[in-house]
């Protein structure tokens, strides 16, 4: 059962507008949500997080919103920029509950593509 | 910042064949690190949970005794891939965490190694 999901494999944007991706989540224990782009062949690059203390957090071009009655987190970008084109992955930790170990899980993750 | 440096970044075995994957934490000490595997178009998948010194934690399918993970000391993890067979081939992820309270909660990943086995 997947604990956490990004139900929409991909997304197109024009350049300048706003991207707009989807997580939800389904264990209530997770209190940390972290967003990774992701090029093929790279490893993860972290882009923002949020505790689940907040409901927003911003960082430049990126906004996340976590909505904690409704498990569910999205990541803003604005203005969308060719540059951002990658797989966006969301990630999940119950860091308070899971030890000293606080494994990630990751979505399916989702296809940003903006074109110019 | 934190710097985790993985290789290879791709390697080509034949099948039957061991391959190692380094792991290692640049510029600080890994309380605990993890290693991921991704199939194309797929999430990153936990494979095992390492901690300095102690056997690996390995997740609900996957074969101990297939991926022999080490985590001898705080900088230095590697993952062998034992008699390895083409459906083994895949892209493998790292990460090392440690006690950063950092925006990215002290996790940081590899750049990744693609295991080809042919």
């Amino acid at each position: 059962d997947q604990q956490v999901k990004q139900n929409s494999p991909s997304l197109s944007v024009q350049e300048g507008r706003i991207s707009i991706l989807n997580c939800d989540y389904t264990n209530s224990m997770f209190d940390y949500f972290l967003w990774y782009k992701k090029y093929p062949a790279e490893g993860p690059t972290f882009l923002i997080s949020i505790s689940s203390i907040k409901d927003k957090n911003e960082d430049g071009r990126f906004t996340v919103f976590l909505n904690k009655s409704a498990k569910h987190l999205s990541l803003h970008i604005v203005p969308s920029q060719p540059g951002d084109s990658a797989v966006y992955f969301c990630a999940a930790s119950a860091l308070r509950y899971g030890g000293s170990q606080g494994n990630l899980i990751f979505g399916k993750g989702t296809k940003l593509s903006v074109k110019p | 910042g934190a710097v985790v440096s993985q290789h290879p970044s791709r390697v080509i075995c034949k099948s039957g064949t061991s391959v190692k994957i380094e792991c290692r934490s640049l510029d600080f000490q890994a309380t605990t690190m993890f290693w991921y595997r991704q199939f194309p178009k797929q999430s990153l998948m936990l494979m095992a949970t390492s901690n300095e010194g102690s056997k690996a934690t390995y997740e609900q399918g996957v074969e101990k005794d297939k991926f022999l993970i080490n985590h001898a000391s705080l900088t230095l993890s590697t993952l062998t891939v034992t008699s390895a067979h083409p459906e083994d081939s895949s892209f493998y992820i790292c990460s090392a965490r440690d006690r950063g309270a950092g925006g990215n909660y002290g996790y940081t990943f590899g750049s990744g190694t693609r295991l080809t086995v042919v």
